[in-house]
């Protein structure tokens, strides 16, 4: 399994620009999640998906901030207009809940709004 | 409100062993977690404990639960240069689902 895929790697923009981060998690999972990082907040979890279906978006910062998840294989996270302060690294994870839940990390995008 | 509490930063010489501390919120968490973040990847799953366990033991990795003092602990033994990263203690939020409440992560340092 090729693990939870992100896309792209890395992101710079300018300020206004919309900005579209990529997922695709690890065949099978039923859940989806979605983190920000930053050096100041730590790892924050924005928004969850249980079977493509948003269960917990109370993370997410602000309107300019909105996720889908239109099957099993695929979300998106978009920003609209991005800021200076949007600048982080966004993670996405997947996982099933089993015996003790684990989430498996993608590698993540590092997101720079000039 | 929930939050877990780690201390910043951690600094060993390599062969002694490292323990990094954590605070949890919520009493009612089934399993406490511990992740590792190596530089410029994402977190992975490092070990685990049920919550009706007071310690767990996996190869160089120790971890001890005090739940009434809701503190957990990562011990590293003869911890190694390759140990150096970011570890993050995580406990399991309240709501529907299984969403995790991580901590700030502590940054270990290991020393040659």
């Amino acid at each position: 399994d090729a693990g939870v895929i992100q896309s792209p790697r890395h992101e710079v923009t300018e300020m206004g620009q919309e900005v579209t981060l990529r997922c695709k998690p690890i065949s099978g999972h039923n859940s989806l999640f979605w983190y920000r990082q930053t050096m100041m907040r730590g790892l924050e979890l924005l928004i969850y998906f249980n079977n493509n279906v948003p269960i917990d978006d109370s993370g997410m910062p602000e309107d300019r901030f909105s996720a889908k998840m239109p099957n099993a294989s695929f979300s998106t996270l978009k920003i609209q207009p991005s800021e200076p302060r949007d600048s982080a690294v966004y993670f996405c994870a997947s996982g099933t809940s089993g015996s003790y839940n684990e989430q498996f990390f993608g590698p993540g995008t590092r997101l720079t709004v000039l | 409100g929930e939050d877990v509490e780690q201390s910043l930063f951690l600094s060993v010489r390599e062969g002694d062993s490292s323990v990094i501390n954590c605070t949890y919120t919520d009493s009612s968490s089934t399993y406490l977690y511990w992740y590792k973040q190596e530089p410029g990847a994402g977190l992975q799953l490092l070990t685990y404990i049920f919550s009706n366990m007071d310690m767990k033991q996996d190869q160089r990795l120790t971890v001890l639960l005090n739940k009434k003092d809701k503190h957990l602990s990562l011990r590293i033994a003869d911890t190694q240069t390759g140990d150096s990263a970011i570890y993050f203690c995580a406990e399991m939020g309240g709501g529907q689902g299984f969403s995790f409440i991580f901590g700030k992560g502590t940054r270990l340092l290991v020393k040659p």
